[in-house]
């Protein structure tokens, strides 16, 4: 069965601190790796999409990298405004959904 | 620019009681989905219409039921609804096919008391 587990749960840092979120996967056939920010009370809201080995992608201040068994998530020189929970999700063989991870909710401190 | 729009917003149950969930998207997806968000536990697909006229069931489908309207529309009913079903809703719609992204509703907090 298709595996999604974050790591850590919650994450608190202070303005500046940089750090890594950890979403490690056991599946079969990945289409894609998906990560997502939700802010308290609100849906998810899409950041990147993930489709090898190898593969990288950065906004901001948000940089996601792509193994065979797991994705970082990397928050450089967060601010306040980037704590939320966010969200790893999984595509693979041939089902057309996601399956989610539990999140990791992180707060910035100013 | 709506993207997809769910209602109600907040809803409370008496158990035994039913009700609908209603969800529309205005992206032209073909693929539509019904998910739900329970503390500790992430969002667990309830069912998904890969395209229109279609329906199948996802990781949590008992209790549930839902109807594919037209492609723009993909409505949830609980037909008795239950306190275990207390849970925040969330609607989605992609394009159809693998690797595309998902776009969530803003969600629909349903309390069963």
């Amino acid at each position: 069965e298709d595996q999604v587990t974050q790591s850590p749960e919650a994450l608190r840092l202070q303005e500046g601190e940089s750090s890594s979120l950890n979403c490690s996967y056991t599946v079969s056939g990945l289409r894609g790796l998906f990560w997502y920010r939700q802010d308290p009370g609100k849906g998810p809201e899409f950041l990147f999409t993930l489709y090898s080995a190898g593969e990288e992608k950065e906004k901001e201040r948000l940089k996601a990298t792509l193994t065979k068994k797991e994705s970082f998530l990397h928050i450089t020189a967060p601010k306040p405004e980037d704590s939320a929970t966010y969200l790893c999700a999984v595509q693979a063989g041939n089902n057309n959904d996601m399956r989610f991870g539990a999140g990791t909710r992180l707060t910035v401190k100013p | 620019n709506a993207g997809v729009t769910q209602t109600p917003k907040f809803q409370v149950l008496k158990t035994g009681q039913s009700m609908t969930l209603q969800c529309a998207q205005d992206m032209n997806h073909n693929s539509m989905y019904w998910y739900r968000q329970d503390p500790g536990m992430g969002l667990r697909l309830i069912y998904y219409s890969a395209s229109e006229g279609t329906t199948d069931k996802g990781e949590v489908p008992n209790g549930y039921n839902v109807s594919r309207l037209n492609k723009r529309e993909f409505s949830l009913r609980l037909e008795s609804a239950a306190p275990s079903q207390t849970s925040v809703y969330f609607c989605a719609s992609s394009e159809e096919g693998f690797g595309n992204t998902i776009y969530f509703g803003e969600g629909s907090w349903l309390t069963v008391v």
